[in-house]
């Protein structure tokens, strides 16, 4: 298995809900990342995880929660987002912490 | 066809042409660089990297070159194909900033029929 998997393709919540995404990889990459994209923008970083632990948080709000079940799992929890928190995230995973490999992502649009 | 100038946000290519895209960075320590390739609707894909220690690198019809003397990277395409139409990223790393890349801003290769 070479790719990174993201779940759902897409997903509209409301400003009260509480949602997760989900990335997966079975490459046995030690680091896993989540950026935000916006449209016509480049990826920003949000968490890097190394070892299943995390080891980057960009400043990034509390109302999104990362989790590291496993070194195959890592989810982003969601909980009371904004309208400007709709974008796409992208989840990505690297043997060694510079190349990255990105999975196909999850639009987000927040209500 | 030749991009004009750094940063350039859309670049439009005559099928069959070479692309060149370039690519500015500021961080000296950078030693790592990497270009992504993203079609709409789809995360980035990794299309060729290289390391601080080479010049030059080759792939299949992509060529990346670097110029760490005034900090410049480009993304050679050779005979672009409809197929090439996408948003090119350039990032870079750096080893004291372990597990963290850059991403540069884009830009958009149009093919042209």
């Amino acid at each position: 298995d070479t790719e990174v998997t993201q779940t759902p393709k897409h997903l509209v919540m409301g400003m009260t809900n509480k949602k997760s995404l989900k990335c997966e990889q079975h490459m046995g990459h030690r680091a896993m990342y989540w950026y935000k994209q916006k449209a016509k923008k480049p990826p920003e970083l949000m968490f890097v995880y190394s070892y299943e632990k995390l080891s980057i948080n960009e400043s990034v709000p509390s109302r999104f929660s990362p989790e590291c079940p496993n070194s195959s799992l890592l989810n982003l929890h969601l909980h009371a987002l904004q309208p400007e928190d709709s974008a796409l995230y992208l989840c990505a995973s690297s043997p060694e912490g510079n190349e990255q490999y990105f999975g196909p992502g999850t639009r987000l649009t927040v209500t | 066809g030749e991009s004009v100038g750094l940063h350039l946000p859309t670049l439009s290519v005559q099928e069959g042409d070479n692309s060149i895209i370039n690519c500015a960075y500021s961080n000296s320590a950078s030693d790592y660089f990497i270009w992504y390739k993203q079609e709409s609707g789809k995360g980035p894909q990794f299309i060729i990297d290289i390391r601080s220690n080479m010049d030059k690198r080759q792939g299949q019809r992509v060529t990346v070159l670097l110029n760490k003397t005034v900090k410049h990277l480009s993304l050679q395409i050779a005979a672009t194909q409809p197929g090439d139409s996408a948003v090119y990223f350039c990032a870079e790393g750096d080893e004291n900033r372990d597990d963290k890349i850059i991403f540069g801003k884009g830009t958009r290769l149009h093919i042209l029929p």
